[in-house]
This record gives structure tokens, sequence and C-alpha cells, in this order.
């Protein structure tokens, strides 16, 4: 079964405006790790925010926030204030207490137009 | 240099060659991965190391076979591949403590002909 859902495979939006990036997981585990990756053309996989099972409230980097709703297994990547520079693939990524696995989804293409 | 740095970032090579990738991470990471991510697919984790172990082999091909000398180093030995290996390799490092995120290379895009 599919652990980590990334159901928009493409997604765009306009340059200062915000974007919603879904992300759906499952695990049976209680303890585990939420992460969001972009990968721009180049190809190296950029870190850009983590959230605990166990974090209370919403991680925030700069202008990422991620909207974890536990109970729905959601962990969705919100960008606001949309920059050109924004545009790439996005990764949402899973891991499990006690492994060093790091599951990923498929990824959703964003394209910020002027 | 910091980060994670792979080597060559391209590659062709055909069936019967025998080629090698090369991973080096400046960041005194414990942890080292090698990931596959083809077209329209999940990354796929081939290979962890930890501390220079191999701790998963997540049913990877023969013709794939990594080697870990020392912590700062990772490779992935090619020997008779088929095209459907044409993709794009991630090398990762992570401190090793959980959760940890993972560092990533810009890849190595392989082209098998």
């Amino acid at each position: 079964a599919q652990k980590i859902t990334q159901t928009q495979p493409g997604m765009f939006v306009q340059e200062k405006e915000a974007v919603t990036l879904d992300c759906t997981y499952d695990t049976s585990d209680q303890s585990y790790g939420l992460f969001w990756y972009k990968q721009p053309s180049s190809g190296e996989m950029i870190f850009l925010i983590y959230q605990g099972s166990y974090d209370e409230q919403n991680a925030t980097e700069g202008r990422y926030s991620l909207n974890f709703q536990k109970a729905r297994k959601s962990a969705n990547l919100v960008i606001s204030a949309s920059q050109l520079g924004d545009s790439a693939m996005y990764f949402c990524a899973m891991r499990e207490i006690n492994t060093d696995k790091l599951i990923f989804g498929t990824g959703t293409r964003l394209q910020v137009f002027p | 240099e910091t980060g994670v740095t792979q080597t060559p970032r391209h590659l062709v090579m055909g069936m019967t060659n025998k080629k090698s990738l090369k991973c080096e991470q400046h960041l005194g990471h414990n942890a080292m991965y090698w990931y596959k991510q083809s077209a329209k697919k999940p990354l796929e984790l081939m290979f962890v190391y930890s501390l220079e172990e191999r701790v998963e082999n997540n049913s990877v091909p023969s013709r794939f076979s990594p080697e870990c000398p020392n912590s700062s180093h990772l490779f992935l030995h090619l020997h008779t591949l088929q095209p459907e290996d044409s993709a794009l390799y991630l090398c990762a490092s992570s401190p090793g403590d959980s959760p940890g995120e993972l560092f990533f290379g810009e890849g190595s895009r392989l082209t098998v002909l």
C-alpha cells in the first residue's frame, strides 16, 4: 500500500499568491516525521520543512508552513507569496520511528507564473 | 567543499559496460543512502549505510553493487545494466538520529543504451 499520496501531479499559481500542495500519508506508528522537499531542475532535493507527529503546532519556515491534520493523516504544504523561483517539483516524505527509511510521494510540479 | 557531492553528473553507458557512481559528504553524517528516481514514480530507496555498514538493501538487483569505504564516501558500482535502469540516482546523507532530515546531492543522470 502506498504510504505517501500526492494527488496533484501539477499546480499553477500566480506570483505573490499562496498555494497549497496536498499530501496524505498512511502509517500505524504513533511516532513519525513528515518532510517536504523541493527539487528544482538541477536535480538536487532541497529540504524545506519538518513536522513531528507529536508536535502540537504546525511547522513554519519562512514562507513555508505545514498544515498538519493528524486525525486526517494529512500534511499539506502552504507556500505564501509565491515567487518565480518556487517553480519546481515538491515531494512529501515520511520517516517512521526507529527506521532509516525516508519514503517519498510521487511529487507535485508547481509552476509560478508572473 | 560542503554538502553532498555526486560524480559524474551525467553518465551514458552500454549494457555491457562497468561504471561507478560516487558520492561524497562533508557534513560529518553517519548514514548515507542511494535513491533511484524514475519518471512519474516515487523515489525508490535502494541502499542505506549506517556507520559504514549496510542496513538496508531494498530488493535491488545484483547488477547494482554499493560500497561504503568510510563514512564520507559511498559508491554505486554498475554492471550489465538494462535500459530500464536509466534514471536519476540520488545520494543522500543524514546525521543518523531520528527523525533527521536527509541532505541530498544533485544526482547522477544515468542513461543505459
